[in-house]
């Protein structure tokens, strides 16, 4: 069964600082790969979805990079800012299964 | 499109009881996933549809628990009789492919004490 792990559990940053959330799996046939940010008491947000043939994707201050061969992927996340508090989740697909991390809460101080 | 809509948002119920969740889905969107997030075991899936039939309920815990997706614009996940482990908040998600972004609804806090 794939298992998909996220380190740190939770990351507190000054704002204006760079980072990077870590997210690594088992299986490396994944299909595709997504980030999704969630808000206390909300539902999740996509945010950055990589297909397996793909080695990365890039949405405004986000970086998303994928090496299916290592089981791992990043998130990056330039000149955070407080807006950005908030849990960051990992997931990836292989053959119609779905799992997720447990999850980064990522706190920006102002 | 008002995204993915879930009801209701809250609900307590006693043990034993009924409980039935809600999701209408994106319109256009062919596939719905209900999910289930807990401290413990994080975020699980417990069924999806395609087209209004079910591909996987492999996810789904107990007998107790059943779904169901009478047409594409809305589906229904029942617990009965519900136990205080189900507590949880159950999420309802959408997507136009399997392997695309799904959209998450704002999720349904079950409390069974």
């Amino acid at each position: 069964k794939q298992e998909v792990t996220q380190i740190p559990a939770a990351l507190s940053v000054p704002e204006g600082e760079n980072l990077v959330l870590n997210c690594s799996f088992t299986d490396s046939a994944i299909y595709n790969l997504q980030w999704f940010r969630q808000d206390p008491g909300k539902g999740l947000t996509s945010l950055l979805l990589i297909q397996s043939s793909q080695r990365e994707q890039t949405s405004g201050r986000l970086n998303a990079s994928l090496d299916k061969s290592s089981g791992r992927s990043t998130l990056y996340i330039a000149a955070s800012q407080p807006g950005d508090s908030a849990t960051y989740l990992c997931a990836v697909s292989n053959f119609n299964k779905f799992y997720f991390g447990s999850g980064t809460k990522l706190n920006v101080k102002p | 499109d008002a995204g993915v809509i879930q009801s209701p948002r809250h609900e307590v119920t006693e043990m034993g009881q009924e409980v039935t969740l809600r999701c209408k889905p994106i319109s256009g969107h062919d596939y719905l996933f209900w999910y289930r997030q807990t401290m413990m075991r994080g975020l699980e899936l417990l069924i999806y549809f395609n087209n209004n039939v079910p591909i996987d309920d492999s996810g789904m815990p107990e007998d107790r628990f059943s779904a169901k997706m009478p047409n594409a614009s809305f589906s229904t996940l029942k617990i009965q009789p519900s136990e205080p482990r189900d507590s949880a908040v159950y999420f309802c998600a959408s997507s136009f492919l399997v392997q695309e972004t799904q959209y998450f609804g704002p999720g349904t806090r079950l409390l069974v004490l």
